[in-house]
């Protein structure tokens, strides 16, 4: 069964622009979270996304937007980037809500 | 809130020595508990998960750990480390009955000497 995939591998915005990641999950999974890793956070918490609601979000501004779709495939929307969201951006399935999650390789963005 | 402490940033380790990679944890009531490996450029691997039942837990790659209630702490160990195990480490845990995602330790970076 295929892992957990994340398009694109490497990103490289400028200070204002938006950018959309992607992410689709181990077939079968209905739940899709996002999570961001800096040096200097560590990893945290997004949001989590079941049936194509958003069931949970982490404490990152309204910048920070995502959706999933009927296929459980999800994406991720950053605005306004800020040199701050430089980071790699995880993607992670899990078969429903509280299940263990299986990640994916990650995005990493760069914002200069 | 939730939080979890790793309060190993670094670990250095001989190859076939053991190791035990500490974790602990504040939560509500019923906690989930993970352990992740993240080898670097690459996303984190499931070692192992705890959610109930005996509190001794085996996961992949010879890696087991063990959790104790009474000390909030789920330790990841095993007893004999190869030189492919140097990686990033990291605990988690989320509330059973809670709406979060899961939270994240720091990471205990582990080195293997050989």
């Amino acid at each position: 069964k295929a892992g957990v995939t994340q398009t694109p591998r490497y990103l490289i915005k400028t200070r204002g622009q938006q950018v959309t990641l992607s992410c689709s999950p181990i077939s079968g999974h209905r739940s899709v979270s996002w999570y961001q890793q800096t040096p200097g956070q560590g990893l945290q918490f997004l949001f989590e996304y079941f049936s194509e609601t958003q069931r949970n979000k982490g404490n990152f501004p309204g910048r920070f937007s995502g959706r999933q779709f009927s296929n459980s495939r999800s994406e991720m929307n950053v605005s306004t980037l800020e040199l701050g969201d430089s980071a790699l951006y995880l993607c992670a399935s899990s078969l429903d809500l509280r299940g263990e999650q299986y990640f994916g390789p990650g995005t990493r963005l760069t914002v200069t | 809130a939730q939080s979890v402490t790793q309060p190993d940033i670094h670990i250095t380790v001989s190859e076939g020595a053991s190791l035990e990679l500490r974790c602990n944890y504040s939560y509500g009531a019923t906690p989930y508990l993970f352990w992740y490996v993240q080898s670097p450029g690459q996303g984190l691997q499931l070692l192992l998960k705890y959610f109930s039942g005996d509190t001794l837990v085996q996961g992949i790659k010879g890696f087991e750990a063990e959790f104790k209630r009474s000390q909030s702490s789920f330790n990841l160990r095993k007893p004999s480390v190869h030189w492919s195990d140097a990686a990033e480490y990291f605990c988690a845990v989320v509330e059973g009955g809670g709406a979060d995602g899961l939270t994240f330790g720091k990471g205990t970076h582990l080195i293997i000497q050989p």
